[in-house]
C-alpha cells in the first residue's frame, strides 16, 4: 500500500516569485511517481512524471520535480510563477509492478498567484 | 479523438435515487479507471478495470458497481445514492504497458454528483 502526504493545503505566492510544493510518500514497494495540475472547473493534467533514471525531472509550463529516494519525497518547483499557475496541483504515486495503472493521489496544494 | 468523455456533467439526486455515471474512451486503451474527489482528500481509486470484462474493487467502492462489457465504455453505478457520495467523479483510461513501464492516464472532465 501506498500514502501521499502533500504538506501545504494552500500556498499564496506573487507573481513572478518562484514556488515549491512539497510531497512526500510512503510505500512498500518501488513506485513510479507524478505531478498532475488541476485547473478550475476542469479534469486532470499530467505535469510530469518519474520513472526512472536522472531524479531532477522537467515537464510542461516550466515546471520542475526531484526525486529523493532517500527522504522518500518529489517535490516541484517553478522559478517564476505566473498568474496562469493559479492551480490545484496534487502528486500521486503508482505501485510499479501492478497492473491497472492504478494512482495513489496526495490531498492537493492550492497555488493562488498574486498580481 | 474525443478523448475520455463522462455524462452527465452535473447531477443532482436524493437520498436513495439509483444512477449511473457515463464513461467512454476512443483511444482503445486496457486500463479504466473511476476516481473521486473531495475537498483535501485529493483523488481516491473506486473502481477499476484492466481489459474487457475484468473488474476490481479499489480504496472506497462501497456504494458503487461497474462492469465492463466494451474496451469502450466503463460506466459507475450508485445503488442507493447517500449524502456521502456527494464528490467530483472523474474517470481515466491508459494503455496497458508492459512491467517496467508506465503510460499516461488520460482524465475525464468530470462528474458533479449532488446527493441531498
Amino acid at each position: 500500500a501506498q500514502s501521499v502526504t502533500q504538506l501545504d493545503s494552500q500556498v499564496p505566492v506573487f507573481e513572478e516569485a518562484p514556488v515549491e510544493l512539497r510531497c512526500n510518500y510512503s510505500s512498500s514497494v518501488s513506485v513510479y511517481l507524478f505531478w498532475y495540475v488541476q485547473y478550475p472547473n476542469q479534469g486532470l493534467q499530467l505535469l510530469l512524471k518519474y520513472l526512472s533514471g536522472s531524479t531532477l525531472v522537467k515537464g510542461i509550463n516550466g515546471f520542475e520535480a526531484e526525486f529523493n529516494k532517500s527522504q522518500t519525497s518529489f517535490h516541484l518547483r517553478k522559478p517564476s510563477v505566473h498568474i496562469s499557475d493559479t492551480a490545484e496541483y496534487f502528486c500521486a504515486v503508482s505501485d510499479r509492478e501492478a497492473a491497472g495503472n492504478k494512482l495513489t493521489f496526495g490531498g492537493g496544494t492550492r497555488v493562488l498567484v498574486k498580481p | 479523438n474525443a478523448g475520455v468523455t463522462q455524462t452527465p456533467k452535473f447531477q443532482v439526486l436524493k437520498t436513495g435515487q439509483s444512477m449511473t455515471l457515463q464513461c467512454a474512451q476512443d483511444m482503445n486503451h486496457e486500463y479504466m479507471s473511476w476516481y473521486r474527489q473531495d475537498p483535501g482528500m485529493g483523488l481516491r481509486l473506486i473502481h477499476y478495470s484492466v481489459g474487457a470484462g475484468i473488474t476490481d474493487q479499489g480504496e472506497v467502492p462501497n456504494g458503487y458497481n461497474v462492469s465492463r462489457s466494451t474496451t469502450e465504455d466503463f460506466p459507475l453505478r450508485l445503488l442507493s445514492a447517500a449524502p456521502s457520495q456527494t464528490s467530483v467523479y472523474f474517470c481515466a483510461s491508459s494503455y496497458r504497458g508492459v512491467i517496467g513501464t508506465y503510460n499516461e492516464q488520460f482524465f475525464g472532465p468530470g462528474t458533479r454528483l449532488t446527493v441531498l
